[in-house]
């Protein structure tokens, strides 16, 4: 069974800061997700990466997947207060078009 | 383009009674699954339909939940005699084969 865990699963930083959100998951998986959680909203993609060593950025985040180690990181540079949301990890079950396994979701708060 | 949309927005409904939530997917999308998000259990799968079949329902939580796909557009999520623990946001995603899923709205459903 495809199991997904993100740590923290809260975390309160100061504007300026720089954190890192991490995700394990169980099972081999090259396609690996991140989305966004607004409270009261949908969610919103922010990444997907495909292969090993898959690096992307948006502004002040950065995704990177490392699929050897079955993990990937959400790095957060700078931390400004539009920042503050929940944030999520998804895997795919079987690489594509298949239903994703969720983890908890990190609950950013970004305080001046 | 438009986006996912579902409907309806909010919907609240005492013990004992079934409801419907339908969910438009993005035009050509082939690919349509439901999940559910509640406090207590993050984000979970309920079913997938690629077209109109459903190769995975096995996140259904019991046979009071059903749902179709007709047109390889439109679903509907069916709940018969809803439970208390049914409240939860029920969201509807779509995407085309084998890349991103984009995510709707969501349904808030309350059970009385």
């Amino acid at each position: 069974e495809l199991k997904v865990e993100q740590n923290p699963l809260f975390l309160s930083m100061q504007e300026g800061k720089n954190y890192t959100i991490y995700c394990n998951y169980s099972t081999t998986s090259d396609r690996l997700y991140w989305y966004r959680q607004d409270p009261g909203k949908s969610l919103e993609s922010l990444f997907v990466l495909l292969s090993n060593g898959a690096v992307k950025q948006e502004g002040r985040l950065m995704a990177s997947l490392d699929t050897k180690a079955r993990l990937s990181t959400l790095h957060i540079t700078a931390a400004v207060h539009d920042l503050s949301a929940t944030y999520f990890c998804a895997v795919d079950r079987n690489s594509g078009n298949t239903p994703l396994v969720f983890g908890k979701g990190t609950r950013l708060s970004v305080i001046a | 383009g438009a986006g996912v949309s579902q409907s309806p927005s909010n919907k609240v409904t005492e013990k004992g009674k079934d409801v419907e939530l339908r969910c438009d997917p993005i035009s050509g999308h082939t690919a349509l699954y439901w999940y559910r998000q509640s406090l207590g259990q993050g984000l979970e799968f309920l079913i997938y339909f690629q077209g109109n079949s459903a190769p995975d329902k096995s996140g259904l939580p019991s046979d009071r939940f059903s749902a179709e796909r007709t047109g390889g557009s439109v679903s509907t999520l069916t709940i018969q005699r809803t439970q208390q623990e049914d409240s939860a946001v029920y969201l509807c995603a779509s995407s085309p084969p084998g890349t991103l899923q984009y995510f709707g709205p969501g349904t808030r459903l309350t059970v009385l």
